[in-house]
């Protein structure tokens, strides 16, 4: 079955970028059925889905409109894995980030998440 | 963006006991994408229900979702220990998904 691991760093100073990698096994990134999700989830705003990135014959992005001006999603098909970037993070950033895999409009599995905190 | 409002916030219910929770939508949504997740502390989300009605892979039948339109309800029959939890639902539309604030149920 589809397994998801995260990495990434948990502090990222205001301004930055915040990065965060989630390597896939059991299916690939460049999967014709599947879409690669991030969420995030904070006291303030609850869960929030950021964007994704799915293959189908081409690449294609779908970015939440809250963070479109700052979100980048992209696969790595030579690690079969999807990476997150948000640029010029500020405190309101600070969330449990988790990727996630789709099929249909649901999202199944989720990778353990990461707590990223914005702060100097 | 279609908001998705839950209800009650929290639910105090003993073992054994049935737990009804609600989730409304600011306007209708398609039963195909609407879907419930379990949520326990310092884990991830895990899907239980999604298309409103069908359970997940490996989901215990005590689980089951209903409803149409902007309400839709997540029934537990019978409260076992490991099923108190958050429950959130989450919705598709527009090219955008949304998730309910939450319900927590709490051992009574």
């Amino acid at each position: 079955q589809v397994q998801l691991q995260q990495s990434g760093p948990g502090l990222v100073k205001p301004s930055q970028t915040l990065s965060l990698t989630c390597a896939i096994s059991g299916d690939s990134v460049s999967s014709n059925s599947a879409a690669w999700n991030w969420i995030r989830q904070s006291p303030s705003r609850g869960l929030e889905w950021l964007g994704r990135t799915y293959y189908r014959s081409k690449w294609y992005n779908d970015y939440a409109v809250s963070v479109k001006s700052r979100i980048t999603i992209n696969p790595d098909t030579s690690k079969n894995q999807f990476s997150l970037q948000l640029n010029s993070v500020t405190p309101e950033d600070t969330a449990v980030y988790y990727c996630a895999s789709q099929q249909g409009v649901w999202f199944d599995p989720w990778g353990q998440g990461t707590l990223v905190t914005v702060s100097s | 963006e279609i908001v998705l409002t839950q209800s009650p916030g929290t639910l105090s219910l003993s073992p054994g006991e049935r737990a009804t929770l609600s989730c409304r939508a600011s306007q209708s949504v398609s039963s195909s994408y609407l879907a419930w997740y379990q949520q326990k502390p310092g884990q991830a989300p895990r899907l239980l229900i999604y298309g409103a009605s069908s359970r997940a892979t490996g989901i215990p039948d005590r689980f089951s979702g209903s409803g149409s339109g902007t309400d839709f309800t997540l029934t537990i029959s019978r409260l076992e220990p490991e099923d108190f939890a958050v429950y959130y639902c989450q919705q598709y539309g527009s090219s955008s998904w949304t998730f309910g604030q939450g319900t927590k149920v709490e051992i009574k």
